[in-house]
This record gives structure tokens, sequence and C-alpha cells, in this order.
């Protein structure tokens, strides 16, 4: 079966500090990879979606990048966190072709930038 | 993508059903319609899915009329555990990938 795992669970950094998030999905392959994020009491954000290595799309302008060195691992880098960085990232993958492409979800990291 | 209107917020006592609705007026011929449920510090996870008419599963049912540009999500005899954030989706998955936009979804309050 497939599983998502995301790393830290939680992590409290310095503004002005860099970041890396990582998110590894076992049990499929050739998975397509989404970074979201999620402020306090609001909707998911989709930062960053990726249909293969190296290919990375950004849907919103930020200090955040991404990267996919491999085909089932995604990373959310910044090398400066801002403030505004803080809330709760979420990392899902999804197969295509599959019927209306259902995603999936980690469990998730939150982040506090102080 | 088809954009997707649902209630911000719902009140429901223990027991009864709840019928939460989304709106997707401009739904393309290949969208599928999701339906995740989302607790607190935790990721969405998948509930139903459907094209049109009629899906149940275990969980829920999801009622779709003919022209699609609706869709219900029932929840039969919610539990304190029902309490949760729920979200409308609409997407076709053709392609290399579905880029979808959760909204803020609508918050369900299962009160005992």
């Amino acid at each position: 079966s497939q599983t998502i795992h995301q790393w830290p669970a939680t992590l409290v950094q310095p503004v002005g500090s860099p970041l890396s998030l990582e998110c590894t999905v076992e049990g499929t392959s050739n998975p397509n990879l989404y970074w979201y994020r999620q402020a306090a009491g609001r909707g998911l954000q989709l930062l960053f979606y990726s249909v293969g290595i190296g290919q990375i799309s950004s849907e919103v302008p930020q200090n955040l990048s991404a990267s996919r060195p491999q085909d089932r691992q995604f990373i959310l880098s910044s090398k400066k966190l801002l403030l505004s960085d803080s809330g709760f990232y979420l990392c899902a993958w999804s197969v295509t072709g599959t019927r209306g492409e259902t995603q999936y979800f980690g469990p998730g990291t939150r982040l506090l930038v102080l | 993508l088809a954009k997707t209107t649902q209630p911000i917020s719902m009140d429901s006592y223990e027991g009864q059903e709840v019928n939460i609705t989304c709106s997707h007026n401009n739904i393309a011929t290949n969208d599928y319609i999701t339906w995740y449920q989302q607790f607190p510090s935790q990721g969405p996870r998948f509930i139903i899915q459907g094209y049109k008419t009629k899906v149940t599963n275990e969980v829920a049912s999801l009622f779709i009329p003919a022209d699609r540009k609706s869709s219900t999500l029932s929840l039969p005899r919610v539990s304190l555990s029902d309490t949760a954030v729920y979200y409308c989706l609409v997407g076709d998955g053709s392609g290399g990938y579905q880029k979808v936009t959760f909204g803020t979804g609508t918050k369900l309050q299962v009160i005992p």
C-alpha cells in the first residue's frame, strides 16, 4: 500500500533562517506531488506541484522553492523565512490517469516563524 | 478549473443526517466531484467521489443531479467525531495532473 511521510512534524524557526521540509512517498511510481500551505482557520493554498523529477510548477510567487531530486521525494525550501511563512504545510500525491485523480495527503508540518 | 461554492459552516445534533451542498456551475464534461474531510492538524482525507447520479460508500453518499451543477454530500447519523471541515472539489484528472483549489470548505460542528 502507498504511504506518504513528512518531517519534521513541527518546527519553530527564527525570521531570516533557512527552511527545508521533506516529503517522501512509498508504494507508487511517478506520482504527481504537491505542496500546500494552510493558514490557521483557512483553506489550503497550492504552492507547488510536480509531475516528474526536476519538473516543478509554482502557483504562488513567494520566497519558497521546491525541488524533486528523486521520483518519490519532494522538498520545500526557503533561504530566508518570513513571519508570513508560518502555517501548516501539507504534501500530497496523486496518480495520473486515475479516475478523478484523488490526492492523498501526508500528516503535515506545522511551522512557526518567530 | 471549475470553482466551487459551499456553506462556510453548519451545525447538527448527533444522530441526525447532514447534507452539505456544493455548487459548481461551470463544471466541465470530464470533471469528477470529490469530497474530502479534514480534522484539525491533519491533512485532508478522501471521502467520496462521483461523476453523476448517486454514489454510496461506507462513510457517505454523494448525490449529483443530471445537470451536475451541484452536488450534495450526505452523512448519515453523524457523531461527534464527524466534526471537521468538508471540502468539495471538481477536476478531471486528465493530462498530467489535477490542479485543484481547496476553498475554505464547510466547517461542520456536531452538537451532543
